[in-house]
C-alpha cells in the first residue's frame, strides 16, 4: 500500500524555467510533509517542509504547496539551475508516529543548461 | 557541526551471514531512525530509537534489529542475510524525534549480499 506517491519518475526542464514536482498521499493522518533532495552516493538532504495547517511555504527558490482536500502537494523550483539536478523525494509523517517518515518513490529532475 | 556519520560505507557479505551497521548522530540529537532504500521498494522505515528505547518499528522481519547507546549512537543488525537484503541503509537523526523536527540523513551504508 503506497501511501505516498510520486507519479513522475523523471522530469526534464531548461535552466531558468520552473520545475514542478508533484506528490499525492492517501493517509489522512499525515500532518507534516517534507521534500528531500538526493545526489548519488549521498544521503537525502532536507529541502523544505510544510505543516498541514498551512497551504504554502517558501524558502528562496523553493516553494511547497499543500492541497489537503486533494491530498496533493507540489514543490516549485524557480528559477531552476543545473545544480538542482537530483532525485527529489516527497515524505510525510503523522504526529502520532513521531519521526517516522513515509517516502514517495522519488522523481529524477534534470535541469538542462 | 559534524553531520551524521555511518560506518562502514560499503560492505559485502554472503547469504546466511550477519552484519552490524553503525550510525553516529549529530551532537545533541537523541533520535535515530533507520531506513532501507532499494530500487524496487524505495525508502522504507525500519525503526526509530530515542533515549536507548525503540519507539517505532516498520514492517520488517525480526532478522532486522537495532539498539541505541547512552551517547545516542545506534547500531542495526541483520541476521541470516538474504539476497534481498542488498540495499542502501540510511540512518537519520533529529533532536527529539517529533514529526516537525527536521531529520538529517547520513551518507548510508551500501550492503551487497552475494
Amino acid at each position: 500500500d503506497q501511501q505516498v506517491k510520486q507519479n513522475s519518475p523523471s522530469l526534464s526542464v531548461q535552466e531558468g524555467r520552473i520545475s514542478i514536482l508533484n506528490c499525492d498521499y492517501t493517509n489522512s493522518m499525515f500532518d507534516y510533509f517534507l521534500w528531500y533532495k538526493k545526489y548519488p552516493a549521498e544521503g537525502p538532504t532536507f529541502l523544505i517542509s510544510i505543516s498541514s495547517i498551512k497551504d504554502k511555504n517558501e524558502d528562496g527558490r523553493f516553494t511547497v504547496f499543500l492541497n489537503k482536500s486533494a491530498k496533493h502537494l507540489s514543490l516549485h523550483i524557480v528559477p531552476s539551475q543545473p545544480g538542482d539536478s537530483a532525485v527529489y523525494f516527497c515524505a510525510a509523517s503523522a504526529g502520532v508516529s513521531g519521526s517516522r517518515l513515509t517516502f514517495g518513490e522519488g522523481t529524477q529532475l534534470t535541469v538542462n543548461p | 557541526k559534524a553531520g551524521v556519520t555511518q560506518t562502514p560505507r560499503y560492505l559485502i557479505k554472503t547469504r546466511g551471514q550477519q552484519v552490524t551497521l553503525s550510525c553516529s548522530p549529530i551532537s545533541g540529537h537523541r533520535s535515530v531512525s533507520w531506513y532501507q532504500q532499494t530500487p524496487g521498494q524505495g525508502l522504507q522505515f525500519l525503526f526509530e530509537y530515542f533515549s536507548e528505547t525503540q519507539r517505532n518499528k516498520g514492517n520488517f522481519p525480526g532478522r532486522f534489529s537495532g539498539r541505541q547507546f547512552s551517547n545516542s549512537r545506534s547500531e542495526m543488525n541483520v541476521s541470516t542475510l538474504e539476497l534481498g537484503d542488498s540495499a542502501l541503509y540510511l540512518c537519520a537523526s533529529s533532536r527529539d524525534g517529533r514529526s516537525y523536527n527536521e531529520q538529517f540523513f547520513g551518507p548510508g551504508t551500501r550492503l551487497t549480499v552475494l
